[in-house]
């Protein structure tokens, strides 16, 4: 009864370097979403896709790149870090788009840029 | 846009004591309201959630919420705090004029419960 899986929970970085952060779900679920959390903000959100083959941006996406490589898998990547980039990231998904569905959310990835 | 306030950003309190923790939300058109709870090194988890209808919402391990709309507010409460009760509460609202289905979450209050 995985839910909803993110790798690598921990990762620390150089500013410059790329990294991609993997999450993938096993609910069926159409949308998903990437979030980052930093302390006394809650969580905001980075880029979102309502179905297989969208992607849309939302609160906070420069800096960032998505890809949903298939209904279960929607990855983030940073292609050059920076320190203002460590936070932690919380994929999340939804069934479907509407506005009453319960948000399934993964355990989280700390990343730090230095 | 909407936006959401946690007016307490740490809430200390006894076990076994009552609690409340206060959010309030920006717009005052129709809006789907949530609470999360996000126990240590762990995702958020559903708690309650306000969609329609009686305005006290009763969610998992004995949190009610009530809803307000003329104060646009979703006060999380608590009867009897336990010591599993520390973690950290966020409320969240979903505007149904926003695309995407997207979440705007309150900054997070810190539950802790001492013995």
């Amino acid at each position: 009864n995985a839910g909803v899986t993110q790798t690598p929970k921990f990762q620390v970085l150089k500013t410059g370097q790329s990294m991609t952060l993997q999450c993938a779900q096993d609910m069926n679920h159409n949308s998903m979403y990437w979030y980052r959390q930093d302390p006394g903000m809650g969580l905001r959100l980075i880029y979102y896709s309502a179905s297989e083959g969208t992607t849309d941006k939302g609160e906070v996406p420069n800096g960032y790149n998505v890809s949903r490589l298939n209904k279960r898998e929607f990855s983030l990547r940073l292609e050059s870090a920076a320190p203002s980039q460590t936070s932690v990231y919380f994929c999340a998904s939804t069934r479907d788009r509407a506005m009453n569905t319960e948000a399934f959310f993964g355990q989280g990835t700390r990343l730090t840029v230095v | 846009a909407q936006s959401v306030t946690q007016l307490d950003s740490q809430v200390p309190v006894f076990e076994e004591a009552p609690v409340e923790l206060r959010c309030n939300y920006s717009s005052s058109v129709s809006v789907y309201l949530f609470w999360y709870v996000q126990y240590p090194n762990q995702g958020l988890q559903l708690l309650l959630k306000y969609l329609s209808g009686s305005t006290l919402v009763k969610g998992i391990n004995g949190f009610e919420a009530e809803f307000n709309k003329s104060q646009t507010s979703f006060h999380l409460r608590k009867p009897s705090v336990h010591i599993s009760d520390t973690a950290e509460y966020f409320c969240a609202v979903s505007d149904p004029g926003n695309a995407g289905n997207m979440l705007t979450f309150g900054g997070g209050t810190r539950l802790m419960v001492k013995p």
